[in-house]
């Protein structure tokens, strides 16, 4: 079945950096966009930007521009986001989500997250 | 960027009661609207795709309708388990957007 679970979370201080990895399988990876998501502790959801199929096209919303980067390894079914420059604001578990597409796209199907807390 | 607002953003229903919840968009996005459902401490499950499209093995009480900038998400005979936080997503353009949530109390 399809699954992408995310890891790499933790306690970070600011100002530091963190990658985050999310592993799919079940699925031609290498077919889909991946998308990131995040919560902080209690709010809602924040699209935080998406990679395409082939890692070629990438989008970050303004909040982690500059600041986070995308790649993907399609040959290990592989995603990663660096996070460089972490804030106190960027703390939210993080969730990669599976896309058609980069735009016009639902998400269906996400992984559990992986919970980054940044404090000092 | 679009702006989704969802209401209400709180609603304590009854079992087996009808829910209506909306979500509102700032421009009109045609049908790229989606609905999500969220338990607490799970991560969120895709309901409704393309406004009106139930996505596979979702239970048949839930339905959306809607297109241009309303739009709806009902849940017909609520059950206990449909205690979570629902959440409306545009993919109409980038930035993609979220409304704010509707947490679902059953009584």
């Amino acid at each position: 079945q399809v699954q992408v679970v995310e890891s790499g979370g933790g306690v970070v201080q600011p100002g530091r950096s963190l990658r985050l990895s999310c592993a799919a399988s079940g699925f031609t990876f290498s077919n889909f966009a991946i998308h990131w998501v995040r919560q902080a502790p209690g709010k809602g959801l924040e699209w935080v930007g998406v990679i395409s199929y082939d890692g070629r096209n990438k989008y970050y919303a303004d909040s982690v521009k500059g600041r986070f980067t995308f790649s993907r390894d399609n040959s290990r079914n592989t995603l990663y986001l660096e996070m460089n420059s972490l804030r106190a604001e960027d703390t939210a578990v993080y969730y990669c989500a599976r896309g058609l597409a980069v735009a016009a796209t639902y998400f269906d199907y996400w992984g559990q997250g992986t919970l980054v807390t940044v404090s000092s | 960027e679009i702006v989704l607002t969802q209401s209400p953003d709180f609603q304590s229903v009854t079992p087996k009661e009808k829910v209506t919840i909306t979500c509102r968009a700032s421009q009109s996005i045609g049908n790229r609207i989606h609905w999500y459902q969220q338990k607490p401490d799970q991560s969120p499950k895709l309901l409704i795709n393309y406004a009106s499209q139930s996505f596979s093995g979702v239970p048949s009480r839930f339905s959306g309708s809607g297109s241009g900038t309303d739009f709806t998400l009902t849940i017909n005979s609520l059950a206990a388990e449909d205690a979570a936080t629902y959440y409306c997503h545009q993919s109409s353009a980038l930035p993609i957007t979220f409304g704010q949530g509707t947490r679902l109390e059953i009584k």
